[in-house]
């Protein structure tokens, strides 16, 4: 079972800043917050990740509240091209290294 | 170009019939994976490597082998393919140190159908 949830999907005007929710109350003090997108049937791109402050990078930021149970990624300025589906997701255990994706939120970004 | 290549890409092949689908990634990346993705049950995880010679189950390892024998190969095979495993597979690789193993780099994806 995947130890994130996310809604399944969401809607944000074109140039507005879309706000992806996650939580992930079980997150142990040592994992890591990835994010990624799928944009229809590629493979997954890598976005950004954190462990407890936030992030910023080229294409999003990360926000992760102070007790580790939910973060937000924020992409500032979406455009059509950011129609994706985006995962969250935790290490399930690093002494075994998988990786559970879930089934992350269907973002629809509106003309 | 850094990359993750899988060969074919499509694949329709008949029960029974033994395939492989290839991997190789270019980055000198220890970690590498398989995942299955089906509609409505998100990317599943099938096998990961940490290294040459040493491959782990993920959740969802039922009918499929694999093999690391070298470090930028990790092939995926179907010993005896079934219409439950028609699906749409991603290979996916990255370093495996700290928080790098997080941070996956993914193949195009092979479509694979059997009848």
């Amino acid at each position: 079972d995947a130890k994130t949830t996310q809604p399944t999907s969401m809607d944000c005007a074109e140039g507005r800043a879309a706000n992806l929710p996650c939580n992930h109350s079980t997150i142990s003090g040592n994992e890591y917050v990835y994010w990624y997108r799928q944009i229809h049937s590629q493979g997954p791109q890598y976005i950004i990740h954190g462990l407890k402050n936030n992030e910023t990078n080229e294409m999003a930021s990360l926000i992760i509240t102070e007790d580790r149970k939910s973060s937000t990624l924020i992409l500032p300025h979406a455009t059509l091209r950011d129609t994706a589906v985006y995962y969250c997701i935790v290490r399930v255990d690093p002494r075994d290294d998988k990786i559970i994706f879930g089934k992350g939120t269907r973002l629809h970004i509106l003309p | 170009e850094a990359q993750v290549t899988q060969n074919p890409r499509y694949l329709i092949t008949v029960t029974g019939k033994k395939l492989t689908v290839t991997c190789s990634q270019n980055m000198n990346h220890e970690y590498m994976s398989w995942y299955r993705q089906d509609p409505g049950l998100g990317l599943r995880q099938i096998y990961y490597s940490m290294n040459v010679e040493v491959t782990d189950k993920g959740d969802v390892p039922e009918g499929y082998k694999v093999s690391r024998k070298e470090k930028r190969n990790f092939p995926l095979i179907l010993e005896s393919p079934s219409p439950n495993q028609t699906s749409l597979y991603f290979c996916a690789s990255s370093w495996s140190s700290g928080s790098a193993i997080g941070r996956q780099y993914f193949g195009p994806g092979t479509r694979l159908t059997v009848t």
